[in-house]
Formats: structure tokens, sequence, C-alpha cells
């Protein structure tokens, strides 16, 4: 069973419309989550971490995390046609904290 | 001044021959990282060094064999390749473990024919 669970997508949007990103994680995994953006080609790169269950945002983007049912996601609001990327989940593992733990990336896709 | 850079950033090789990437950080991180990313895109850790010293070895084959001279570089080197390693390997930063921000370099994609 894979401890980081994405879908892969394409996940296809309007220009404005909001972008929804789900993760879901086995329960060996810690209590530190990051969203990271990666563009085709490109090295990822960190838009939020959440550590705590609730909300966090940031500008137009706002990480949820529900502890309880094991799920962490990625809303992007006024979805804009930069935003389109690879979205990937990752988590640190309960038996280490040297090391990262991605899902498989969920393809977002803003369509002008 | 790139944070964390990688070179070569394309190595096209054949089977059987051995290779090097390099990989230095100026963020002044004490852990360094090597992530290998598959053509479904999957990144998964390889190593990981804090210090110098090799905290994870996640089951890598012994063809792969990571050096950290001191806390800024961190290469990899890759004896006797193979078609399966082509991908794209990425090098990653952090301050003090997993749980601050990592800085990915740009990546190596490796081809091996």
């Amino acid at each position: 069973q894979k401890e980081v669970e994405q879908n892969s997508g394409p996940l296809s949007v309007p220009e404005g419309a909001i972008a929804s990103l789900n993760c879901t994680y086995s329960d060996r995994v810690s209590q530190s989550f990051f969203w990271y953006r990666q563009y085709s080609g490109k090295s990822p790169e960190l838009i939020m971490s959440i550590y705590s269950n609730g909300d966090k945002e940031d500008g137009r983007f706002t990480a949820q995390l529900n502890k309880a049912s094991q799920y962490v996601s990625l809303l992007i609001r006024d979805s804009q046609p930069s935003d389109s990327a690879t979205y990937l989940c990752a988590v640190n593992p309960l038996d280490s904290s040297y090391k990262l733990i991605f899902g498989s990336g969920t393809r977002l896709l803003v369509r002008p | 001044d790139t944070a964390v850079s990688q070179t070569p950033k394309y190595l096209v090789t054949q089977m059987g021959n051995d290779k090097s990437i390099k990989c230095e950080q100026n963020l002044g991180h004490d852990t360094m990282y090597w992530y290998k990313q598959d053509s479904k895109k999957f990144l998964k850790i390889m190593f990981s060094y804090n210090n110098k010293e090799l905290i994870i070895n996640e089951t890598v084959p012994n063809r792969f064999s990571p050096k950290s001279p001191d806390k800024a570089h961190l290469n990899l080197h890759i004896n006797s390749l193979e078609l399966g390693d082509s991908a794209v390997y990425f090098c990653a930063s952090t301050q003090g473990g997993g749980v601050t921000e990592a800085f990915f370099g740009q990546g190596t994609r490796l081809t091996v024919v």
C-alpha cells in the first residue's frame, strides 16, 4: 500500500475557478505535510507546509489538514494559466524526519 | 546565485558505463539528499546525509555510491549503468531534516542507452 496517494489527473479547471487537490496518507506518516509545485522539466518548489489540523492560507493558496480522516488538500483560488503544473503532496514519515515521501502528483491544467 | 546546483543537467551514456553527478548548495544547510524521479514523475528518496554522515539509504543498489566531502556537497557515483537507471535525479537540501522546506537542484536527466 502506498503511503501517500494522489489522483494523477489531469484536473482541468477554467481560469478564475477554484482548483481543489487532494492527498491521502497512511497512518505511518508524521504530522508534517507539504505541497510542492513542479512545472514540466523543472524542479519541485515548496508552496505550502502545514503541521496542525485546520486551514492555512497564503495568498491564493489554502492548505487543509484533517488528521482524523488522514487527508490533506490544497485549494487554489482564482486559478491562473500559470498555475498549470504538477502538484506533489509530501510528508515526513514517523520513522525518520530525514526524508520526504511524495505522492505521484496531480497534474493541474487551467484553461484560459 | 543558484541555491542548489547540480551538474551536469543532461547525461546520455551507454549501458555498463560509470558516471557521476555533482551537487553543491550555498544555503548553509546541514542536510542533503538525492531523489530519483521516474518517467511517471514519482519522486523517491535515495539517500540523505546530515553533517556529512549517511542517515538514509533507501534500499538503493550498491552500484549507487553517494559521497559527501563536506556539508555543502553531495555527489552521486553510479557504476555499471543499466537501462532502468534512466530517470531525473534531484539533489536537495534542508536545514535540520525534512520538517523544513527542501530546496531542490534543477535535476540531472540521465538517459542510459
